[in-house]
């Protein structure tokens, strides 16, 4: 089936740095999605991005479907940013599809 | 509208129990997802209904887990026999989708944490 890795695994940043979070997948996605995971473990949309680019704020996102990866920006990173950030990718099987959700990068900034 | 709702938020039971839990999408949302997730992994798809009908089952799904949308809004899902391997969160999403068109973006509830004990 379809693996999805997300890289770093796990990030530390001091607050007011930039980062970038990559999303690599196996195989033709139909859609996908990045998440970030607060400390008490709500799913919070960030952006549905099946190609192309989008920016929200700080964040940004991008997503290159022909060559299977995307990734999300964060800009000058605030404390609230921490938790776990997950992307989820769309797979199509015989007429229906499931959500495949990559690896998580957990990230903390530091005051 | 308040988003996806999901009750209770913590349960907490002995091995062997059945335990029952509620997820009440966003209301136009025609699709309904429950997914697992243990602790330090991403959330595991389970199985979805477009409206009332089961369209797609993983196989962690297995024959102690079943899982209802009767009519087409609130969707249950059932533990039988529960076991220390279902400790875990389980977390309820929905989404519209155009019929032979496109699938939207899911939204995801606060999940239920389930300890078996």
């Amino acid at each position: 089936g379809i693996q999805v890795e997300q890289s770093p695994p796990d990030l530390i940043l001091q607050e007011g740095a930039n980062s970038t979070l990559r999303c690599n997948f196996s195989d033709s996605v139909n859609n996908l999605q990045w998440f970030h995971q607060n400390p008490w473990g709500q799913l919070i949309n960030l952006f549905y991005i099946p190609s192309g680019t989008k920016q929200n704020g700080r964040l940004s996102a991008t997503t290159v479907a022909t060559e299977r990866y995307s990734l999300l920006y964060i800009s000058s990173s605030q404390t609230t940013d921490s938790g776990v950030y997950f992307c989820a990718v769309r797979v199509d099987t015989s007429g229906t599809y499931k959500y495949i959700f990559g690896t998580g990068t957990r990230l903390k900034v530091l005051a | 509208d308040t988003g996806v709702s999901q009750d209770p938020r913590h349960k907490i039971t002995k091995r062997g129990q059945n335990v029952t839990f509620r997820c009440d999408p966003i209301s136009e949302h025609n699709r309904l997802y429950w997914y697992r997730q243990t602790l330090g992994q991403g959330p595991e798809f389970l199985t979805y209904f477009q409206n009332e009908a089961q369209l797609e089952k993983s196989r962690l799904l297995s024959d102690r887990f079943s899982a209802e949308r009767p009519k087409g809004s609130f969707s249950t899902l059932e533990i039988q026999r529960t076991e220390q391997g279902d400790s875990a969160m389980y977390l309820c999403a929905s989404s519209f989708s155009v019929r032979g068109g496109s699938t939207y973006e899911q939204y995801f509830g606060p999940g239920t944490r389930l300890t078996v004990t």
